[in-house]
This record gives C-alpha cells, sequence and structure tokens, in this order.
C-alpha cells in the first residue's frame, strides 16, 4: 500500500517562511492535498494539487511538486501564529486516501 | 451550522462498556469514514462506506463495529471497550462526484477509555 512520510515537528520564528516536505512511494495518485488541523479541530482541506501539475501558488501558499523524487512540499510564506496546526499531507484520486502522519507546525515570536 | 456533526464532543467511560459514537451531514454526500487520530501515528481509517449498504472495513476495524442509518448518518460502536481505544475519533465525508474527492472532517469526539 502507499506510504506517506511526513517529519513530526517543526518550529519556526514568526514572519518567517515555513517548509513543510512529504515523501510518498505510490505514484499513481491523481490528487495530492494538504490538509490542516487546528487545535481542537477536524481537518480542513487547505490546498491541493493535480499529480500533472509541478506547482500551485494560493495567496501566502505555494505547493511543490516532484514527481520524479516522490517529493511534495508546502511552503507558507511570513508564517503566523494563526498558522500553527497540524499539516497533513494525504494522496489520493477516486478512492480512500492515504494521510501522513501530520506535521505539528509551532510558530514562535 | 456544521456539515459533519459529531456526537458526543467527549466520552469518559470503562473498560467493558458499550460505546456509539454519532456522525450526521447536511452536505448531501454519499460516502462517510470513520478515522482514530492517535499523537505521532496520525489518521487511521477504521470503516467506511461508500453507499447505505455499502460496508467496508479500513485497516484498524479489530473492536468496532458501524452502522449506516441512512445516507446521513454513519455510527461507530465499541462492543466492548478497552484502554487502548483511547484516542480521538473523526467522521469524514466525501462526494463521489466531486472533483477531488475532499474529504470534509467532522470536529471529532474524545474518547478515553480507563
Amino acid at each position: 500500500g502507499e506510504d506517506v512520510e511526513q517529519s513530526l515537528f517543526l518550529s519556526v520564528r514568526e514572519g518567517d517562511s515555513s517548509v513543510i516536505n512529504c515523501t510518498y512511494t505510490d505514484s499513481s495518485s491523481t490528487y495530492l492535498y494538504w490538509y490542516k488541523q487546528e487545535p481542537g479541530a477536524g481537518l480542513q482541506l487547505l490546498t491541493y494539487i493535480f499529480s500533472n501539475m509541478d506547482m500551485k501558488q494560493d495567496q501566502r501558499l505555494t505547493v511543490l511538486l516532484n514527481k520524479k523524487d516522490k517529493h511534495l512540499s508546502l511552503r507558507i510564506a511570513d508564517t503566523q501564529t494563526g498558522d500553527s496546526a497540524i499539516y497533513f499531507c494525504a494522496l489520493g484520486g477516486s478512492y480512500i486516501p492515504t494521510f501522513g502522519r501530520g506535521t505539528s507546525l509551532i510558530v514562535h515570536p | 451550522d456544521a456539515d459533519v456533526t459529531q456526537t458526543p464532543r467527549n466520552r469518559i467511560t470503562k473498560t467493558g462498556k458499550r460505546i456509539m459514537l454519532e456522525c450526521s451531514q447536511t452536505k448531501g454526500h454519499d460516502r462517510m469514514y470513520w478515522y482514530r487520530q492517535d499523537p505521532g501515528l496520525g489518521l487511521r481509517l477504521i470503516y467506511y462506506s461508500f453507499d447505505v449498504k455499502d460496508i467496508n472495513k479500513g485497516e484498524i476495524s479489530d473492536g468496532y463495529s458501524v452502522s449506516r442509518q441512512a445516507q446521513a448518518k454513519f455510527s461507530l460502536s465499541l462492543e466492548s471497550a478497552i484502554p487502548n481505544q483511547t484516542a480521538l475519533y473523526f467522521c469524514a465525508t466525501s462526494d463521489r462526484t466531486g472533483g477531488n474527492n475532499e474529504q470534509f472532517f467532522g470536529p471529532g469526539t474524545r474518547l478515553t477509555v480507563l
């Protein structure tokens, strides 16, 4: 089955850029997602990218997909304290997505 | 109003008790899922249902059962709760006609088994 790996923690200073990385094994997924989980809440889709794209930008968010290396990243520019959350990488298509373990982003002043 | 609701939000119970967690959705989606979340382990799929008459086991279904009472309702039962079932439980929905198969999550139920 699909294996999706993320580091568990990332600590950044407010105003800096954050880069959350994800690697995976199966390259057949149609969509690659980033979900955000704020404290005390469920996951919410933050952004996603089609497997035939290399990059997607949405305001402060940049998603990069390197299919050759099976590597997905999420860059958050000008990170704010409100960005503190757990970020999940997920891969999917027409069936059930496979989630990574989540990266806890800690933003300190 | 929340589109995916879960009840209860918190529950403390004792080993051996039967527990039911409920999920309701107003999104009109046909697909529903139950996950559990444990620190450092991420989300693991317990059961999923693609339609009212369709029930499928996920990767960790042992000790759990589900019922899809209607398109909008999907309940998770622990027949005899044990302490290692202490976790955060999420219900989610998705639309099979949705282009990106986005999953919509409820707020979660925090279950503690003593």
